[in-house]
C-alpha cells in the first residue's frame, strides 16, 4: 500500500463548478498535512495547511479525518487559474519526519 | 531575492558522466531535501538532511550523494548516469524537521541523460 494515495484525475469541470479532492495516508503516525499546488513545468507551492479541525481560506476548505486517514480539499466557484495538480502531503514520523508526496490529483477548469 | 536556489535550471548530459546540481536557502532553515519528480510526476523523496543527519531513502541509488558543505546548501552529486535518471530534481527547505512545517521549493533542475 503506498503511503499517500490520491485519485489522479484529471477532474474536468467547468468554471463556476465545485470540485473535492481525497488523499489516503497509510501511517496512523502521520502528524502534520498539507496541500500543495504544482503549475506545469513548476515548483509545488503550499496551498494550505491543513488542521484537525478543519480550516478555510477563501474559495479552499480542508479537511482531515484522523479516524479514517483520509484528508479532503475542496475547491468552490472554481475558476480557470485553479486549473493545476494538486497535492496532498503528509508528515511522516519514524526518526525525522519526511514530507511525503500523493501523486497528485490534475484539475482542468473549463469555461 | 530567491528563498529557494537551484542550478543549472537545465543538464543535458550523456550515459555514464558524472554531475552535480547545487542548491542554497537563504531562509534560515534547517532541513533541506532533495526530490525527484519522474515522467509521472510523481514526487519521491530522495534524501533528507538536518543538522548533518542524513535520512536517506533506501530505493535510492548510492550513484546518488548528497553534499551539504553548510546549512544553507545541500548539493546533489550524480555518479555514472543512467538513460533512467532522466527527471526534474527539485530542492526544498523547511525549518524544525521535515514534515512539520512548510516545504519550500527551488525552481527545479530538468536533467536529461542521453
Amino acid at each position: 500500500r503506498k503511503e499517500v494515495e490520491q485519485d489522479p484525475g484529471p477532474f474536468n469541470v467547468p468554471e463556476g463548478a465545485t470540485v473535492a479532492f481525497n488523499c489516503t495516508y497509510s501511517n496512523s503516525a502521520s502528524q502534520s498535512f498539507f496541500w500543495y499546488r504544482q503549475d506545469c513545468r513548476k515548483e509545488p507551492k503550499l496551498l494550505m495547511s491543513v488542521y484537525s479541525s478543519g480550516n478555510e481560506d477563501g474559495r479552499f476548505t480542508a479537511q482531515l479525518n484522523r479516524a479514517s486517514q483520509y484528508i479532503s480539499l475542496l475547491i468552490r466557484d472554481s475558476k480557470l487559474s485553479d486549473s493545476a495538480t494538486y497535492l496532498c502531503v503528509v508528515g511522516q514520523s519514524g526518526g525525522s519526519y519526511i514530507p511525503t508526496f500523493g501523486r497528485g490529483t490534475s484539475l482542468i477548469v473549463h469555461p | 531575492d530567491t528563498a529557494v536556489s537551484q542550478t543549472p535550471k537545465y543538464l543535458v548530459t550523456q550515459m555514464g558522466n558524472d554531475k552535480s546540481i547545487k542548491c542554497e536557502q537563504n531562509l534560515g532553515h534547517d532541513t533541506m531535501y532533495w526530490y525527484k519528480q519522474d515522467s509521472k510526476k510523481f514526487l519521491k523523496i530522495m534524501f533528507s538532511y538536518n543538522n548533518k543527519e542524513l535520512i536517506i531513502n533506501e530505493t535510492v541509488p548510492n550513484r546518488f550523494s548528497p553534499k551539504s558543505p553548510d546549512k544553507a546548501h545541500l548539493n546533489l552529486h550524480i555518479n555514472s548516469l543512467e538513460l533512467g535518471d532522466s527527471a526534474v530534481y527539485f530542492c526544498a527547505s523547511s525549518q524544525g524537521g521535515g514534515g512539520k512545517t512548510e516545504a519550500f521549493f527551488g525552481q527545479g533542475t530538468r536533467l536529461t541523460v542521453v
